[in-house]
C-alpha cells in the first residue's frame, strides 16, 4: 500500500536560515508528488508538484523540491526562511494527479526572528 | 478565476443527526474530491466524483456519501453523526487528471 512519511512533526528555524522538510513515499510505481501548505483556519495551497520530467521542481514563494527515485524522497527546501513561511506543510502522493491523494501527517514549521 | 468554494464554513450538529456539505469547484473542473482532516488521523481521502459518477472511494463507512450535479457542484452527506466525525472537511477540484485545488473547508463540530 502506498504511504507518505514526513520526518519531524515540528521544525523550527531562524529567519534567514535554510528550510528543509523531509518526505519519503513508498510505492512500486513512481507516483505524482505534491507539497501543500496550510495556514490556520484555511484550506491547502499548492506549493509545487512533480509529475514527470525534471526532478528538481520549483514552486511558489521560493520553495523547491527534488524527486529522488533511488531514495523514494521528495524533500522540500527553501534557502532563506521568512516569518510568513510559518505554517503546516503536507507532502502528498498519488498514482493519479487529480484524485485520491495520500497525505503525510504534516510538518509544522516555526520561524523565529 | 474563482477558487473552490465550500458552504457552510462552520457547522455544529449533535450526535445522531445528519449533515450535508456543499462544494463548488473551479469553473471547468469536472472532478471533485472530498477529504477529512482530523488531528489524530490527518488528511484522509473520502471519495471522488467525476462527471456525476463516483470514480474513487476511500475507506470510510457507508454513513459517508456524496453526489455530483451536472454543473459539477458536489455535496457530501454524513448520516447518524458520531463524535468522531468532528473534523475539517476539505473539497478539492481538478480537471480529472491534473492537480487538485482545495477549498477553505467546512469545520464540522459534533456535540
Amino acid at each position: 500500500a502506498q504511504s507518505v512519511t514526513q520526518l519531524g512533526s515540528h521544525v523550527s528555524v531562524s529567519e534567514g536560515a535554510l528550510v528543509l522538510l523531509r518526505c519519503n513515499y513508498s510505492s512500486s510505481v513512481p507516483p505524482y508528488l505534491f507539497w501543500y501548505v496550510q495556514y490556520p483556519n484555511q484550506g491547502l495551497q499548492l506549493l509545487l508538484k512533480y509529475t514527470t520530467g525534471a526532478t528538481l521542481v520549483k514552486g511558489i514563494n521560493g520553495f523547491e523540491a527534488e524527486f529522488k527515485k533511488s531514495e523514494t524522497s521528495f524533500h522540500l527546501t527553501k534557502p532563506s526562511a521568512h516569518m510568513s513561511d510559518a505554517a503546516e506543510y503536507f507532502c502528498a502522493a498519488g498514482v493519479q494527479a487529480g484524485t485520491a491523494l495520500i497525505f503525510g501527517k504534516g510538518t509544522t514549521l516555526s520561524v523565529s526572528s | 478565476k474563482a477558487g473552490v468554494t465550500q458552504t457552510p464554513r462552520y457547522l455544529i450538529k449533535t450526535r445522531g443527526q445528519q449533515v450535508t456539505l456543499s462544494c463548488s469547484p473551479i469553473s471547468g473542473h469536472r472532478s471533485v474530491s472530498w477529504y477529512q482532516q482530523t488531528p489524530g488521523q490527518g488528511l484522509q481521502f473520502l471519495f471522488e466524483y467525476f462527471s456525476e459518477t463516483q470514480r474513487n472511494k476511500g475507506n470510510f463507512p457507508g454513513r459517508f456519501s456524496g453526489r455530483q450535479f451536472s454543473n459539477s457542484r458536489s455535496e457530501m452527506n454524513v448520516s447518524t453523526l458520531e463524535l468522531g466525525d468532528s473534523a475539517l472537511y476539505l473539497c478539492a477540484s481538478s480537471r480529472g487528471t491534473d492537480t487538485q485545488y482545495f477549498g477553505p473547508g467546512t469545520r464540522l463540530t459534533v456535540l
